[in-house]
């Protein structure tokens, strides 16, 4: 399964952007990148995915390099609810495979 | 989307004991797939149970510690066999929905096991 390295944890400010950046520089040409993240004491939740273009949702925004080697999800205005472990991984066929995350806390 | 239930939601168990989680989906689905997270760490894929065939397990993990059942499209178990306290984690059911493409998974909200 292809990797991806993000740093183990960030902080922000609420109401403040937040962008978490991931490598995968053994990205493959079918590989999807997918953002997932797991709020306290419950299960993962889908962020957000993308192939080669820049997306856009009611969550986030998610940003690929042209070399498709990084990206960088973008939470445009954090809140207190936002606080979780955000997942980057990289979809082939069916199966999601988790690294360890990154675990964003988000001060008052 | 999809609507995920477990059974149970946690358990304390005895070592050398076996428990069965329930996982029940609000809708049929094709792929199912079963994780553990132990304590402070990132999710783990245990297998992939499809509806008709037995289920693929990943690397480390074998059938007869883990069985798996899937008799119909809303529905699987996981079975941890022979417990040991190296089993305490939460169980979690996920499933893919439909769709074409790189579509959504979804997750229960996990089985929280701790063997005594």
């Amino acid at each position: 399964d292809a990797k991806t390295t993000q740093p183990n944890s960030m902080e922000s400010n609420e109401e403040e952007p937040v962008h978490l950046p991931c490598n995968h520089s053994t990205i493959s040409g079918t590989d999807y990148i997918h953002w997932y993240r797991q709020l306290p004491s419950q299960g993962p939740e889908y962020v957000i995915h993308g192939l080669t273009s820049n997306v856009n949702n009611r969550m986030a925004s998610l940003a690929i390099a042209e070399d498709r080697k990084s990206s960088t999800l973008i939470l445009h205005r954090a809140t207190l609810r936002d606080a979780a472990v955000y997942y980057c991984i990289l979809k082939e066929a069916q199966k999601l495979v988790f690294g360890q995350g990154t675990r964003l806390t988000i001060n008052p | 989307s999809a609507v995920i239930s477990q059974k149970p939601s946690r358990d304390i168990c005895q070592r050398g004991t076996s428990l069965t989680i329930q996982c029940q989906v609000d809708s049929q689905v094709t792929m199912m797939f079963w994780y553990r997270q132990q304590p402070g760490q990132s999710l783990t894929l245990i297998a992939t149970a499809n509806q008709g065939s037995e289920a693929t397990y990943e690397s480390g993990f074998v059938i007869d510690k883990f069985p798996i059942s899937r008799p119909n499209l809303t529905f699987s178990t996981l079975t941890v066999s022979n417990m040991s306290p190296e089993d305490s984690s939460i169980y979690l059911c996920s499933v893919v929905g439909q769709g074409r493409g790189p579509y959504e998974q979804y997750f229960g909200p996990g089985t929280r096991l701790t063997v005594t």
